[in-house]
């Protein structure tokens, strides 16, 4: 079965500094994964997946298959970046169904 | 936006009783969605797959006849919990895919509390 570590439950860093949130899956297969954000008293959204390559509000994530990671990462947080993040797993042919991380707290202080 | 609502979005019950809560596609139609149970300062875990038109599919350890659930149609997915106790007292979040169909966007309900006395 797959699995999704994050092992931080909380991250608090200073205003314009990097921001690395971890990730770590166990999957046999070839998995899509996601990172999705909640902020305060907001519903969970997506904020960005690995097929799309994409950046989103500065934040970026790769792919590692060789150490089965998905990282995420920003070059210079800002207080509104404060919020709930999850790394999740879907697997190959499943339907969109996901497996969530234990989720990380940014904390980004002024 | 695909949107997803859920109602009610806070429910207090007796123990013993049973509550009903619903899940919406509002501007598209979704033929798989996806319940979720989430515990204070945990993580979401996913309990079942609802599917429109036929059974639902429930991860292991979720108990089938205590968590019913109904696709009745492709814009609406029911979550009855089933003579509850406040074991069961949670956060149910629900989502489902976005349009086009096959894509991998999940939009999730705002969820509901659910407090059992």
């Amino acid at each position: 079965a797959q699995r999704v570590t994050q092992p931080e439950k909380l991250l608090s860093v200073f205003k314009g500094a990097p921001v690395e949130l971890k990730c770590n899956y166990s999957y046999s297969g070839s998995p899509e994964l996601f990172w999705y954000v909640q902020y305060s008293r907001q519903r969970l959204q997506l904020l960005l997946r690995h097929i799309s390559r994409e950046s989103i509000k500065g934040f970026t994530a790769d792919l590692n298959k060789g150490e089965t990671s998905f990282h995420l990462k920003k070059p210079f947080a800002q207080e509104e970046d404060s919020a709930m993040y999850y790394c999740a797993l879907s697997p190959a042919n499943a339907g969109n169904m996901l497996t969530f991380g234990g989720g990380t707290r940014l904390m980004v202080k002024p | 936006g695909a949107v997803v609502s859920q109602h009610p979005s806070w429910v207090i019950c007796k123990s013993g009783t049973s509550v009903k809560i619903e899940c919406r596609s509002l501007d598209f139609q979704a033929t798989t969605m996806f319940w979720y149970r989430q515990f204070p300062k945990q993580s979401l875990m996913l309990m079942a797959t609802s599917n429109e038109g036929s059974k639902a599919t429930y991860e292991q350890g979720v108990e089938k006849d205590k968590f019913l659930i109904n696709h009745a149609s492709l814009t609406l997915s029911t979550l009855t919990v089933t003579s509850a106790h406040p074991e069961d007292s949670s956060f149910y979040i629900c989502s489902a895919p976005g349009r086009p169909a096959g894509t991998d966007t999940q939009y999730f309900g705002p969820g509901t509390r659910l407090t059992v006395l």
